[in-house]
């Protein structure tokens, strides 16, 4: 069955320190990959999209992240953490073969130390 | 321009009432999606909508909830006779087709009392 896993529930970093928030997924199929933000209260917004072509993607806010085919991995990073980066993140899945569905990690919580 | 919208922001209901909540796409969208999202189950995809295809209703948890799209923009999701499991933030998302970005309005929390 497909998933998405994001291992950390909760992260908190320095502000100024680099991020890392990991995504791994499980999938038959050639899958496009997104990760989204939401701040307490608000809807989802995009940070980032893979479909296909160069595995490091580039998104909003200074945003990248790398797609690894042999490792099932999408990973978010962030070189340099700002305080308007706490939220919860969230990494979804899908595939060509699936529909418009997209499958999402269960999120991770970023918060952010001054 | 114009993001998803969503109708009413919050929605409180006694159990066993029936509730309708309204998505407007963006304009030109032709994909049109429902999402819940609880705090036990997290993000979950409930139902989808291509064109004049029929709707994917994989996700739609029981036969309470139903949703229409009206003349392929604006969306309807209805859940008759409300249990209070059903409380949770309901997501929509629209996209210019099958396989492209999904782009979510600001949802509705709905609570069943």
């Amino acid at each position: 069955a497909q998933s998405v896993t994001q291992p950390d529930i909760h992260i908190t970093v320095s502000e100024g320190a680099s991020l890392e928030l990991r995504c791994n997924y499980s999938y038959g199929a050639t899958p496009y990959l997104f990760w989204y933000v939401q701040s307490p209260g608000q809807g989802l917004q995009l940070l980032l999209k893979y479909f296909s072509g160069d595995t490091l993607v580039q998104g909003i806010k200074g945003f990248e992240a790398e797609f690894k085919r042999s490792q099932s991995s999408f990973n978010l990073r962030k070189p340099s953490v700002h305080w308007s980066d706490a939220a919860e993140y969230f990494c979804a899945v899908g595939a060509s073969n699936q529909g418009g569905k997209l499958i999402f990690g269960q999120g991770t919580e970023l918060s952010v130390k001054p | 321009g114009a993001g998803v919208s969503q109708s009413p922001s919050n929605k409180v209901t006694e159990k066993g009432k029936d509730v309708e909540l309204r998505c407007d796409p963006i304009s030109g969208h032709t994909a049109l999606y429902w999402y819940r999202q609880s705090l036990g189950q997290g993000l979950e995809f409930l139902i989808y909508f291509q064109g004049n295809s029929a709707p994917d209703k994989s996700g739609l948890p029981s036969d309470r909830f139903s949703a229409e799209r009206t003349g392929g923009s604006v969306s309807t999701l209805t859940i008759q006779r409300t249990q209070q499991e059903d409380s949770a933030v309901y997501l929509c998302a629209s996209s210019q087709g099958q396989g492209r970005e999904q782009y979510f309005g600001p949802g509705t929390r709905l609570t069943v009392t």
